[in-house]
Order: C-alpha cells, then sequence, then structure tokens
C-alpha cells in the first residue's frame, strides 16, 4: 500500500521526441504527486508537482498526467533536449504532519541528439 | 544561501566501524530527511525530524540513529557498519508549513562498506 510503482527502468527517446514515465500508487490517502530529476553526482531536485484535484499541470515542456481513478499519474517531457539526460523519480506523500515523500524506483533518460 | 550541505562527500568503512554523517541547512526549514539511494531502489526514507528536538523512524532506521539539536543540523549516526550500509546518502529539508511541500536535498555522501 505504500509503494510507488515506477516504469519503464530506462528510456533512451531521440532529441525533438517525447519522453513518458508512468507511476502507480495504491494508497487513496495520497494527496501529493512530485516528480524530481537527478543528474549524476547531483542530489534530485524537484521538477514539477501535482495534486489529485487537477487532471494535468504543465510546466514548459514538462507535463504530469493525473488519472485518479486509476492511481497512476505519468510525466511528459515535450521536444526531449540531451540536457533532460537524468534520473527521473516519481513520489508521493500522504496528508499527514510527516510530509514523508514514497519514491518510485526511478527512470534512467537518455536523450540522444 | 548555501541550501542543504552534506559531508564528507565520500568515505570508506571497515566492517564494524562507526561514522556520523553531517547534515546542514541555512534556509531555517523546520522538516529534515535522511534518505539512502540503492541502485535501481529509489530513495528510501531513513529517519525524519519536524523540528529540533523531535525525530522519528522512516522506512529503513534500522543500524541508524539521528539527532536534531538545533534546526540547522540533522546527522546521521551508523554504529557497527555493516557492507549492507554501502549506499549513496542524501539529506533533504523542506518548510511545508510555509506551504510548500518542496524538499530540497543535498549534494549526497557516498559511502562503502567492506
Amino acid at each position: 500500500q505504500q509503494q510507488v510503482k515506477q516504469s519503464p527502468q530506462s528510456l533512451i527517446v531521440q532529441k525533438g521526441g517525447i519522453s513518458i514515465i508512468n507511476c502507480a500508487y495504491e494508497n487513496t490517502a495520497f494527496d501529493y504527486f512530485p516528480w524530481y530529476q537527478q543528474f549524476p553526482g547531483k542530489g534530485p531536485a524537484l521538477l514539477i508537482a501535482i495534486r489529485p484535484d487537477v487532471s494535468e499541470k504543465k510546466e514548459g515542456r514538462f507535463t504530469i498526467s493525473f488519472n485518479k481513478s486509476a492511481k497512476q499519474f505519468s510525466l511528459h517531457i515535450m521536444d526531449s533536449q540531451p540536457g533532460d539526460s537524468a534520473t527521473y523519480f516519481c513520489a508521493a506523500s500522504k496528508g499527514d504532519s510527516s510530509y514523508k515523500l514514497i519514491f518510485g524506483s526511478g527512470t534512467r533518460l537518455l536523450v540522444r541528439p | 544561501n548555501a541550501g542543504v550541505t552534506q559531508t564528507p562527500k565520500f568515505r570508506i568503512l571497515k566492517i564494524g566501524q562507526s561514522m556520523t554523517l553531517q547534515c546542514t541547512q541555512d534556509m531555517n526549514h523546520n522538516y529534515m530527511y535522511w534518505y539512502r539511494q540503492d541502485p535501481g531502489m529509489g530513495l528510501k526514507l531513513i529517519y525524519y525530524s519536524v523540528g529540533a528536538g523531535i525525530t522519528d523512524k522512516g522506512e529503513v532506521p534500522n543500524g541508524y540513529n539521528v539527532s536534531r539539536s538545533t534546526t540547522e543540523d540533522f546527522p546521521l549516526r551508523l554504529e557497527l557498519a555493516a557492507p549492507s550500509q554501502t549506499s549513496v546518502y542524501f539529506c533533504a529539508s523542506s518548510s511545508p508549513e510555509q506551504g510548500s511541500h518542496e524538499q530540497y536535498f543535498g549534494p549526497g555522501t557516498r559511502l562503502t562498506v567492506t
């Protein structure tokens, strides 16, 4: 119930293509769903986040799509660039006082020039 | 602002040794977290703190201890290091009481236990 399942484990996309990473969860108490981006040798950094009261959120080339009934959410990277090559983690948090994040296992994205 | 800083960057320990991983943040965040990151496994929460003097266990606390005597510092103590503790450790902080759930991560400490 606490898990967040992420797929695929790795993804190779050509420059200009669309990258799509998917996550699924079981716990309906989750109410905050962020995506973090991590470059090699660095800590993760928040990319974009969504709450379950909206079905989509867009920031520049990055979009989160959220399907509450299916308990799934996904990250879409439009016009993927080589600089987007990184590991992406989805996460989820319950609406309790700890604000703990449960992370997915990560997706390593490589964007080829 | 330096954000979240962690020391050391790298460390090699022998089995049974102890060490403290340091974490400091200068953003006046009340919430702080320790994670470990193993290849292909995402980040697992070890311990967290919602303010000075308050700590609680996360998902994988065994073999670790923490303290939070100040808002700025949240050290992680490894007692009797084991090979299973070989990992990359990240400290993070956040300030949800100010309306943001964003966790800010440090650069990590890569620990090898042999």
